[in-house]
């Protein structure tokens, strides 16, 4: 069984659409994240969960807008697409205790036209 | 703001070689250091965890240190074999802010 699962895992669209990422977390996790990696692999955080609540939000566009139905899940959703949000996005998920250790999904590669 | 670099940027060795990956961070106030293997078009692989009170884990042919007071960890990898080849990463917890910090990664290339 996947621990922390994203779909989908690739994606094509047009500038102007709105599109959605989704992830689940099998791990029983409090803390769930996406980080966007860009085209020069860099890895920054975008938001973190825990446990439904947003607790970090860092200076990304509010045109990118999680959303956490429950603990197990949280899905990004992007209004507007534009030509740089083109980049590979990764959901993340570790315990509340300040272990921290971080597991990942296998990226949704995301490609605006 | 912790910041978290990585040198060398890229690394190429022959198989069999022993090498070393080196992460540094400024604010040695951390939980822990994780180390994350990356292969191309592929998501991050944990590869250890070191929590802030230990010194080293070991896992097969990898060793991890971590030295809190000068800000450094190493990723000891011996034996190198063409498998090994990826993009190494490592990263530390904002221990205030609930993320994790990533440095820039190493890309190792072992030569057959």
């Amino acid at each position: 069984d996947t621990a922390v699962s994203q779909t989908p895992k690739y994606l094509v669209t047009q500038m102007g659409n709105d599109k959605s990422i989704k992830c689940e977390q099998n791990l029983g996790h409090d803390t769930m994240y996406w980080y966007k990696q860009d085209s020069k692999k860099f890895l920054k955080i975008m938001f973190s969960y825990n446990n439904k609540e947003l607790i970090i939000n860092e200076t990304v566009p509010n045109r990118f807008s999680p959303k956490s139905p429950d603990k197990a899940h949280l899905n990004l959703h992007i209004n507007s697409l534009e030509l740089g949000d083109s980049a590979v996005y990764f959901c993340a998920s570790s315990p509340r205790d300040s272990s921290g250790e971080l597991f990942f999904g296998e990226g949704s590669r995301l490609t605006v036209l | 703001k912790q910041e978290v670099t990585q040198i060398p940027a890229a690394l190429s060795v022959p198989e069999g070689e022993n090498l070393v990956l080196n992460c540094s961070f400024t604010d040695s106030a951390i939980y822990n250091l994780q180390w994350f293997r990356q292969d191309p078009g592929k998501g991050l692989t944990s590869l250890l965890l070191i929590q802030s009170s230990q010194r080293e884990q070991t896992s097969g042919r990898l060793n991890a240190s971590l030295d809190k007071s000068s800000g450094r960890s190493t990723l000891y990898i011996a034996a190198s074999q063409p498998g090994d080849s990826a993009t190494y990463l490592c990263a530390v917890p904002d221990t205030n802010a609930g993320k994790s910090t990533f440095g820039d990664g190493t890309t190792l290339t072992v030569k057959p």
